[in-house]
């Protein structure tokens, strides 16, 4: 296993265009994580999910913004009519169970709206 | 809600220099607490964690300890090297069953030969 896998890792797009981001987590892993993180810092969580369940999601989750887990393997997460708010680094990681422990993180894919 | 607050940088030190980087939380309950690094081009990677009050986590030299006393985790390592230079970010998880981290705002180490 090569660990979680982001896709693209570099994305710039025009104000108002809609974009999405692809998460592979760790194949056992039934947790998986969305977080932004914006320069100078820390992530911030936005959502996660347990299988194909979102049980939660931050209140930074617009409604421009919408993530899934179909079948409980990868996720997507799409942000409608980009704002350049938007432009940040999106982190996807996944968790074996309900501890932090086993956290894994992707690379990251850094958004650019211009 | 929960708050984690890191001191100031960037911080440069000369290789086998003391390090150490200051963490404060405010958290509800019992949370866990760690320190999270970021090398260059990296994923963040998990570097210790530690559970309850009193905990020592440690990992490649670096140490940090729980104190509830005073709602502290400082990150200490006695003598750092090149490439540990990266961006350090300490974390705590929510007591609830989502185990959702909140970071602080990091710190970026620059470590010269």
């Amino acid at each position: 296993d090569t660990g979680v896998s982001q896709d693209p890792r570099h994305k710039i797009t025009k104000r108002g265009q809609n974009v999405t981001f692809r998460c592979d987590p760790i194949s056992e892993h039934n947790r998986l994580y969305w977080y932004r993180q914006t320069l100078g810092q820390g992530p911030e969580f936005l959502t996660y999910f347990q299988n194909e369940a979102q049980l939660e999601k931050s209140r930074l989750l617009s409604d421009r913004f919408s993530a899934e887990r179909p079948k409980g393997s990868f996720s997507t997460l799409e942000i409608q009519r980009t704002e350049q708010g938007d432009s940040a680094m999106y982190l996807c990681a996944s968790s074996p169970g309900t501890t932090p422990y086993g956290y894994t993180f992707g690379s990251g894919t850094r958004l650019t709206v211009v | 809600g929960n708050s984690v607050t890191q001191m100031e940088g960037p911080v440069t030190l000369s290789e086998e220099a003391f390090l150490t980087i200051n963490c404060t939380y405010t958290a509800t309950g019992y949370p866990s607490l760690f320190w999270y690094v970021q090398y260059p081009g990296e994923g963040l990677q998990l570097l210790l964690k530690a559970t309850k009050a009193d905990d020592k986590g440690s990992n490649k030299g670096f140490e940090a300890t729980y104190r509830k006393e005073t709602t502290s985790f400082h990150l200490e390592k006695g003598s750092v090297q090149v490439s540990d230079s990266a961006v350090y970010f300490c974390a705590l998880t929510d007591t609830g069953a989502n185990s959702k981290l909140t970071f602080g705002k990091g710190i970026t180490l620059s470590v010269r030969p």
